[in-house]
């Protein structure tokens, strides 16, 4: 299978903690997105980071990728309930717009 | 600026017929992908549309098929649709697809096929 591999499937956390969630892929890549989703509805995109980035932040998201290893963990910091979903990570291989998915992280916070 | 506009949003089939879901991409974003997800097999990419060509498919059967318009929206089309096809498909634009673009999803049109 060409897919990544998520971990852990699933996550449940009380509302301050942090949540961190990684993601690993098999073949060499030209950007890696992340992605949540509330309850079977769209992908809401939350961060991408490039092949020749270490490390990225947009507000409590923390990004980072380890190319020698494939690999990348996306870690929320001081987390609210309203972070509950399930997130994905899509990496890009250059193949003509194709993302390849993980089979997710489902995260609950609990308040 | 308006995001990704699928239609419908829930869908409901018999297993025989054919079905035609629609994607309106953000404004100036000229690529358009097809993702299946199901539970059993997660996001699955079903094929991405350039400039109304088709750059790239997924492995799925011949009864999966799309196109593009010069406007950038686009469509899939199932035939002969089987309870396993019953899925969320979601769609998603970029401005060129690949190579560091980022990808913005739909809502998703949620299939059931009965």
């Amino acid at each position: 299978s060409q897919q990544g591999e998520e971990d852990p499937q699933a996550l449940s956390i009380q509302e301050g903690e942090n949540a961190t969630m990684n993601c690993s892929y098999k073949t060499s890549i030209n950007n890696l997105q992340w992605y949540r989703q509330n309850s079977g509805r769209g992908l809401v995109h939350l961060i991408l980071i490039r092949s020749n980035e270490r490390e990225k932040h947009s507000g409590r998201l923390r990004v980072t990728l380890d190319t020698s290893k494939k690999s990348s963990s996306l870690l929320i910091t001081a987390s609210r309930a309203a972070d509950t979903a399930s997130y994905f990570c899509a990496t890009d291989h250059n193949q003509g717009g194709k993302l390849i998915f993980g089979q997710g992280t489902e995260l609950s916070v609990k308040p | 600026k308006a995001g990704v506009t699928q239609t419908p949003r829930y869908l409901i089939k018999t297993r025989g017929q054919q079905v035609t879901l629609s994607c309106s991409p953000i404004s100036g974003h000229r690529s358009v992908s097809w993702y299946q997800q199901t539970p059993g097999q997660g996001l699955q990419f079903l094929f991405e549309y350039f400039s109304e060509t088709q750059r790239n498919k997924g492995n799925f059967p011949g009864r999966f098929s799309g196109r593009q318009f010069s406007n950038s929206r686009s469509e899939m089309n199932v035939s002969t649709l089987e309870l396993g096809d019953s899925a969320l498909y979601l769609c998603a634009s970029s401005i060129k697809g690949g190579d560091l673009t980022e990808a913005f999803f739909g809502q998703g049109t949620r299939l059931t096929v009965v």
